[in-house]
């Protein structure tokens, strides 16, 4: 059974950063992209960004509003995808998802989500 | 980037009626990359529709979709009570993906 896991949520102050985590389990994580999408609160999904397999290179693409301040990374060993977010925003308080696939191919199991409030 | 117009905002109806949702994108969506997801409150959102018109492992055959170019439709046949949740339709085939500002279906 597929499962993905975030982890890393909490609240934290503007201009601080938090790192998130998405343990996946039930396939073979090195074959696919990853990506993460973030949902503010009473809102639509907006996507943040995606890490291609490295068969594909493992390399990464970010939405406008976090380019510059989100990287993602990827731990095939640990079966773990990472989004590092610096400096953050009172807007970037969301819930935050990682998935499975991106680019060209429909997410198609997506995390619980974990929570990150950015206030002061 | 895309922008992803649904409609109806809002749609009102019983347990065993049919439900038809519209996706209309700002420009043509290449080689039918779009997706439909189900959301309900509290929980991450479900794939229902890949392609246009295939159907995700496990959705149940009274999810359908349709359409190409700019305009999309996701119908349900018979609403079953699980099924009154927020929908949202996707563009993934054009960077940024976007996603549609959904259509809450809900009991009447």
């Amino acid at each position: 059974e597929v499962q993905l896991v975030e982890s890393g949520g909490g609240l934290v102050k503007p201009g601080r950063s938090l790192r998130l985590s998405c343990t996946a389990s039930g396939f073979t994580f090195g074959d696919y992209a990853m990506s993460w999408f973030r949902q503010a609160p009473g809102k639509g999904l907006e996507w943040v960004g995606f890490i291609r397999s490295k068969a594909y290179g493992g390399t990464t693409e970010y939405a406008a509003s976090v380019k510059g301040r989100f990287t993602i990374s990827r731990d095939d060993s640990k079966s773990i995808a990472y989004l590092q977010m610096n400096s953050l925003k009172t807007e970037d308080t969301a819930v935050y998802y990682c998935t499975r696939r991106g680019g060209l191919a429909a997410p198609d199991y997506w995390g619980q989500g974990t929570l990150v409030t950015v206030s002061s | 980037e895309i922008v992803l117009t649904q409609s109806p905002g809002t749609l009102s109806l019983s347990p065993g009626e049919r439900a038809t949702l519209s996706c209309r994108a700002s420009q043509s969506v290449s080689s039918s990359y779009l997706a439909w997801y189900q959301q309900k409150p509290g929980q991450a959102p479900r794939l229902l529709i890949y392609g246009a018109s295939s159907r995700a492992t496990g959705i149940p055959d009274r999810f359908s979709g349709s359409g190409s170019g700019t305009d999309f439709t996701l119908t349900i046949s018979r609403l079953e009570p699980e099924d009154f949740a927020v929908y949202y339709c996707q563009q993934y085939g054009s960077s940024p993906t976007t996603f549609g500002q959904g259509t809450k279906v809900e009991i009447k």
